[in-house]
């Protein structure tokens, strides 16, 4: 069954240094998200993507934040400038229509840590 | 307010007992989403449904369009059942899901 994948499972930076969580999802997907969930805290909408560009944005999604589409089949999330508060585990979903109604599929999230 | 509430935040039972989570939203929707998740942190979906009923396997959710509520049963439990089950919805034409805190089930044989 197809499914999302994501690396790495676990990524430790320092504050300040840039990381790239990075996304593959289900090929014949169009829309792609990225979320965020605090430890103890619920899952947090980042942004979502179509067509090689940003569809929608959380207030969460500030200038550190950057995503990209590379190839045909990464999908990245980069933040420039970590700071300890993003530390999260952050899942990345697929879904083959961009409609309300449609199944998101979600990979395994990256858990990040900023020390 | 958070547009997505659920209840209980816990709940625990013992192995065989019929369980119910309920979701309340306050906004008009597209879509609701019972979502899994497991200790490890990944996120599997469970049911997307805009009206009436579905089932699968000893799961079965419900939604009621006009009281902005919905609810999911687990029918004879199992240890392995033991989660956070959350519920997030899809409005409108915005592609993004809301999400409710979850409701953590532990199910003790």
């Amino acid at each position: 069954e197809p499914e999302v994948t994501q690396t790495p499972s676990h990524q430790v930076t320092q504050m300040g240094q840039e990381v790239i969580l990075r996304c593959v999802p289900i090929s014949n997907h169009l829309y792609f998200y990225w979320y965020r969930q605090i430890l103890g805290q619920k899952v947090e909408f980042l942004v979502s993507f179509y067509n090689n560009e940003i569809s929608e944005k959380s207030e969460i999604f500030d200038d550190q934040f950057s995503v990209e589409r590379p190839d045909g089949s990464n999908f990245t999330l980069k933040i420039r400038s970590t700071k300890l508060e993003d530390s999260a585990m952050y899942f990345c979903a697929s879904s083959s229509r961009g409609t309300g109604s449609s199944e998101q599929f979600f990979g395994p999230g990256t858990r990040l840590t900023v020390l | 307010k958070n547009e997505v509430e659920q209840s209980p935040q816990n709940l625990t039972a013992q192995e065989g007992e019929f369980i119910t989570i309920n979701c309340s939203y306050s906004v008009g929707i597209s879509a609701l989403h019972w979502l899994q998740q497991h200790p490890g942190g990944g996120i599997v979906s469970l049911f997307m449904l805009s009206s009436g009923k579905k089932k699968h396997g000893r799961l079965i959710a419900t939604i009621n369009i006009q009281e902005k509520h919905s609810s999911l049963h687990i029918t004879a439990s199992h240890p392995r059942d033991s989660a956070v089950y959350i519920c997030a919805v899809s409005k409108g034409s915005n592609y993004k899901l809301t999400f409710g805190k979850g409701t953590l089930l532990t199910v003790n044989p």
